[in-house]
């Protein structure tokens, strides 16, 4: 079975600081890992994800993600927070073999916070 | 136009009512998904379809029925409504390949009293 754990349920940060969003992910096959944005009252919005190409993926909104096979990681950066940033991030992993049948498993997300 | 649609938005219902939330894609898609997020956010996978036939069903009790009539739709019916049922449930849609991810509705509030 997969599973996502993304360390920390809120982070905080200020207007034009780091953005930093902790995702381990744990799969007995190669993984695809995926990054999505909920904001309020909406549906989740993908951001970027990795099918095993280039380990360092570059999303939307100048979001990126970097796979780390010997750490089991996929974390999210943003080199500077834009107000508009504030929402819950959802890390998911979907196994790639065919008969798994394209489910997504999410992680319990993180709601970013940002302060003017 | 809206890539995933869901209706409706918000539903509000009685204890043991029988309620339908539809969800339509106009995005080409052969697969579709029925998740349910609960008050923590926490998000899990119910049910999917590919080209109309259920590929994945969770432990997800019987009173839930999903119906694709077409690869396009994908209704969601829950009989006897529980206090336990209120969630947020999103329609997803994706082609078929675990590559692909997904796009979601923008869901549909169910609270039951």
């Amino acid at each position: 079975a997969q599973s996502v754990t993304q360390l920390g349920s809120h982070v905080s940060v200020s207007e034009g600081a780091l953005v930093l969003l902790r995702c381990n992910y744990s799969s007995s096959v190669p993984p695809y890992l995926f990054w999505y944005v909920q904001y309020p009252n909406q549906g989740l919005q993908l951001l970027l994800k990795y099918t095993s190409a280039a380990t360092l993926v570059k999303g939307i909104n100048g979001f990126e993600a970097e796979f780390k096979k010997s750490e089991t990681s996929f974390h999210l950066t943003k080199p500077s927070a834009h107000m508009s940033d504030a929402a819950e991030y959802f890390c998911a992993v979907s196994d790639s073999r065919k008969a798994a049948g394209n489910k997504l498993t999410f992680g319990g997300g993180t709601r970013v916070l940002v302060k003017p | 136009d809206t890539a995933v649609s869901q209706t409706p938005k918000y539903l509000v219902t009685q204890m043991g009512n029988d309620k339908s939330i539809k969800c339509e894609q106009n995005l080409g898609h052969d697969t579709m998904y029925w998740y349910k997020q609960d008050s923590k956010k926490f998000l899990k996978i119910m049910f999917s379809y590919n080209n109309k036939e259920l590929i994945i069903n969770e432990t997800v009790p019987n009173r839930f029925s999903p119906k694709s009539p077409d690869k396009a739709h994908l209704n969601l019916h829950i009989n006897s409504l529980e206090l336990g049922d209120s969630a947020v449930y999103f329609c997803a849609s994706s082609l078929q390949g675990a590559s692909y991810g997904y796009t979601f509705g923008s869901g549909t509030r169910l609270t039951v009293v």
